[in-house]
């Protein structure tokens, strides 16, 4: 079975804070992906990563950045936590293009 | 217009009901297509990918019409268990390695 971990499951921050979520899966896959999810707005796509130290913006990257040093592990990095970033984060990974995603069970991030 | 469609429900239907819902694309290049169930502040999981020729698995049917571009999900036999968010996702060609996710359909199953 696939399996993706996130590192925390609920993160309470403060507003200027730098935040760490960190997402590791065990099956070798070449493709990783940020999401966050919100009420009524569905999945949006923050960045992606199709190999290690390779990185693409997706429809969402403002306040964000990423790092992929290891194949295994993508993190995203919220360089200085607003408000308007409490949300549900959601990684994923795919072993190739146009195939199935596999998530994490997600990170609820609440910024005070 | 958005990428990908789904009717948000939430579809209300009573134990034993069949209940369909269908999801729209937008880009005629699309060439893979999946169905994905997210139960409430949980992550989605993969239900079914969806092929050209429809497939089955268990109460669950895909199919897909190119033509009208658009894909759905049958259940058939609902179950209270079913009750959750179905979301598609619909990938194109042309070296995007991300498949577009619709918002999502709610199930409510209810005895």
């Amino acid at each position: 079975d696939v399996k993706v971990t996130q590192s925390s499951r609920y993160l309470v921050k403060r507003t200027g804070e730098k935040v760490f979520l960190e997402c590791v899966q065990d099956m070798d896959h070449e493709n990783m992906f940020w999401y966050r999810q919100d009420p009524g707005l569905g999945l949006r796509l923050i960045y992606f990563s199709y190999d290690v130290k390779m990185k693409e913006k997706g429809d969402i990257p403002e306040g964000y950045s990423v790092s992929r040093e290891k194949k295994e592990r993508f993190s995203l990095i919220l360089e200085s936590a607003s408000t308007n970033q409490t949300s549900m984060y959601l990684c994923a990974s795919s072993p190739s293009a146009f195939v199935e995603q596999y998530f994490g069970p997600g990170t609820r991030l609440t910024v005070t | 217009r958005k990428e990908v469609e789904q009717d948000p429900g939430p579809f209300n239907v009573p134990e034993g009901a069949t209940v369909a819902f269908n999801c729209t694309y937008s880009n005629s290049a699309s060439q893979s297509f999946f169905w994905y169930r997210q139960d409430c502040r949980k992550e989605p999981k993969l239900l079914m990918s969806v092929y050209s020729s429809g497939n089955e698995d268990g109460r669950f049917t895909a199919q897909l019409n190119r033509a009208s571009q658009y894909i759905s999900l049958l259940i058939r036999d609902s179950k209270l268990s079913d009750s959750a968010t179905y979301l598609c996702a619909v990938g194109v060609s042309g070296g995007s390695y991300i498949p577009t996710f619709g918002r999502g359909t709610s199930l409510i199953v209810h005895p």
